[in-house]
């Protein structure tokens, strides 16, 4: 059985860097799919953040430009989100997701995570 | 950015009602090869969000047939028959097609 879980800091200071870890147990990352950040924020939005693929590649929501990095430790079969310079409009719940490539549909998600930045 | 409508917001419903959610996108979701990456999601308070439906009409594993997706090109239907309390929560959906990957606003399916 596939199973995700996040795992970071709760609270975060504005203008400070956010950074979680997906833990992936019951598959490995760099067989298939890719591996996905998702968020949601206060009053339900969702917005998908970017992922990396099981080679390695990564794809990023523009709207996040030059702020995100997606990246992996396959010896440990995580990924990690760093977001830079947060504000208090990162304030949600971040998801790590599994998409299928080709398929392009988010098959099995962690339990989230709820991050607050605030001084 | 693919913007994805989704009506309604809120849709207040007794058990074994059949009811719509309806989902636009502002572009068609088909891409060059007729395919359509349009999926949808159940998020249950407390719990991640789970798939329902991928492919516009492929109910994924385990999920009942009491739901059923249908739709083309830029108008897309979540249809849930003989709603069961386990069926109350937020429904999304997801255009796939056009990176940035993007959601619909959500529908909160509630009791009356």
């Amino acid at each position: 059985d596939v199973q995700l879980q996040e795992s970071g800091p709760g609270l975060v200071k504005p203008s400070q860097s956010l950074s979680l870890t997906c833990t992936v147990t019951g598959y490995s990352i760099t067989s298939d799919y890719a591996w996905n950040w998702i968020r949601q924020f206060p009053g339900n939005k969702l917005e998908w953040m970017g992922y990396i693929s099981y080679s390695g590649s990564t794809s990023y929501n523009p709207s996040l430009k030059s702020r995100i990095s997606i990246t992996r430790d396959t010896s440990k079969n995580q990924f990690f989100l760093q977001l830079n310079s947060v504000t208090t409009e990162d304030t949600a719940t971040y998801y790590c997701a599994r998409v299928r490539q080709g398929y392009w549909y988010f098959d099995v998600w962690g339990a989230g995570t709820t991050v607050t930045v605030s001084s | 950015d693919v913007v994805v409508t989704q009506t309604p917001l809120s849709l207040p419903v007794s058990f074994g009602d059949q009811v719509s959610i309806s989902c636009r996108s502002s572009q068609s979701l088909a891409n060059s090869y007729g395919n359509t990456y349009l999926s949808w999601y159940l998020h249950k308070p407390g719990q991640s969000p789970q798939l329902l439906i991928y492919g516009i009409s492929n109910r994924f594993s385990g999920v009942p047939d009491r739901f059923s997706g249908s739709g083309s090109g830029t108008d897309f239907t979540l249809k849930i028959s003989t709603i069961k309390p386990e069926d109350l929560g937020m429904y999304y959906c997801l255009q796939g097609t056009h990176q940035p990957f993007t959601f619909g606003s959500g529908t909160k399916l509630e009791i009356k």
